[in-house]
């Protein structure tokens, strides 16, 4: 149990479907991250949240849109996706940018 | 650009058989070098972070070394259990981000 809680652990949707990611961190940390983990390829990160506002988006595209509604929730809401978007979906937390980061167990999108 | 490369792509062991993975890097200024573990179907586990040249970790079996250009995580005596894939990050000083390597897959046989 790492403290940051990913929902759901599975997802499988289809190109015109609109779904959405959910995290929740139970450490009380300031700022939270989803990462993206496809095959064969490094963790990249796509948004960076820091008290609620965002302060990167890494060149993601529209179809990927976050939300921090509070500093302990993150959503990554999906919408017309491409086969390609099938990956690992990791969300993760730490105090402040200077910190360790802790991630969640992620949650494996397949887009069919 | 901040860049980590990580070697071997995957190494099998034997049981009790002692060896290193590397993570050689190149970044603006180091804030830090972390080393995490991750499970098939999980998310990467926190082992260490080092912070300046010449700093050294320990965690059960494991140690992680640092230099200038590239950080060494020794395994000493493995067990199966150490199975994992070992994921090496470096984060520039001021950055928001950390930057990953592809991994070390690692596989201990009995």
């Amino acid at each position: 149990e790492t403290g940051v809680t990913q929902t759901p652990r599975h997802l499988v949707m289809g190109m015109t479907n609109k779904k959405s990611l959910k995290c929740e961190q139970h450490l009380g940390h300031n700022a939270m991250y989803w990462y993206k983990q496809s095959a064969k390829k490094p963790l990249e990160l796509m948004f960076v949240y820091s008290l609620e506002e965002r302060v990167e988006n890494n060149s993601v595209p529209s179809r990927f849109s976050p939300e921090c509604p509070n500093s302990s929730h993150l959503f990554l809401h999906l919408h017309t996706l491409q086969p390609e978007d099938s990956a690992l979906y990791l969300c993760a937390s730490s105090q402040d940018f200077a910190d360790t980061i802790y991630f969640g167990e992620g949650s494996w999108l397949t887009v069919v | 650009e901040d860049q980590v490369t990580q070697s071997p792509e995957a190494l099998r062991l034997q049981e009790g058989e002692s060896s290193s993975l590397n993570c050689s890097y190149t970044v603006s200024g180091l804030r830090g070098l972390f080393w995490y573990r991750q499970d098939p179907g999980k998310g990467p586990e926190f082992l260490f972070t080092l912070y300046s040249a010449g700093e050294e970790k320990e965690k059960e079996r494991l140690k992680a070394t640092l230099t200038k250009k590239e950080s060494f995580l020794h395994i000493t005596a493995p067990k199966p259990e150490d199975s994992a894939t070992y994921l090496c990050a470096v984060q520039a000083a001021g950055a928001q981000k950390l930057v990953f390597g592809q991994g070390t897959r690692l596989t201990i046989n009995p």
